[in-house]
């Protein structure tokens, strides 16, 4: 049974970077899209960007310039950085596991992460 | 403002059928990329429901079917019942903005 774990800061100032990552057990790396997806308390969900096990990632264009995304293959773990965070940033933040044109079949518990000063 | 257009809310009786409408774009849905739905109940992670239009994951029943027109796309849910009620998402991807997008999500009430 494929399961994803995460974890990092639930609490950032602003200007702060936020950390998260996220093991992936019960199932190969290779082959699919690691992703990070957000949703504003109360709101919808926001494709955040994507990586795979060679490291190419692929970020929302509105992010780019404050988002990295990681992977540590031999630990099945990858990681996203998000820099110069504001209140805009509140939100639960989730890794997903991606299979092209198949959606995001196997989702973390999710992290709050709250910017407030 | 969600690039896909969602009803707000949809409500049905118990044994009842509703259906959740995915309204895109030519550069979205309307360009062939596939639609996936989501199911999230409260203080959850969202859960695949439909994926690549119409196919659904291993698990899921078969009161959930997802179809496609056009620029459109749409969840049926036969035979409501009282678990199902939860936000439900779909999600494209879109040319024009090089991005996932997502609807603005869909309340489900079972009355």
């Amino acid at each position: 049974q494929v399961q994803l774990q995460q974890w990092g800061a639930g609490l950032l100032k602003p200007s702060g970077t936020l950390s998260l990552t996220c093991a992936v057990s019960g199932g190969s790396f290779g082959g699919y899209y690691w992703t990070w997806i957000r949703q504003p308390p109360g709101k919808g969900l926001e494709w955040i960007g994507e990586i795979n096990h060679w490291g190419t990632s692929k970020y929302k264009p509105s992010l780019r310039s404050r988002v990295t995304m990681s992977v540590d293959t031999p630990k099945n773990q990858f990681s996203l950085r998000l820099t110069s965070v504001t209140a805009a940033d509140t939100a639960t933040y989730f890794c997903a596991r991606v299979a092209k044109d198949r959606g995001a079949d196997y989702w973390g518990q999710g992290t709050l992460v709250t910017v407030s000063s | 403002q969600s690039v896909l257009t969602q009803p707000p809310s949809v409500s049905g009786a118990p044994g009842q059928t509703v259906t959740i409408s995915c309204t895109g774009s030519s550069s979205n849905i309307g360009e062939g990329y596939v639609v996936h739905w989501y199911q999230q109940v409260p203080r959850a992670a969202p859960k695949l429901l439909i994926f690549g239009n119409t196919n659904r994951p291993s698990g899921v029943p078969d009161r959930f079917s997802g179809s496609k027109s056009g620029t459109s796309a749409s969840l049926a849910i036969t035979g409501l019942q009282a678990e199902d009620e939860a936000d439900y998402y779909c999600q494209s991807y879109d040319s024009s903005l090089s991005d996932w997008v997502f609807g603005g999500g869909t309340k489900l009430t079972v009355l």
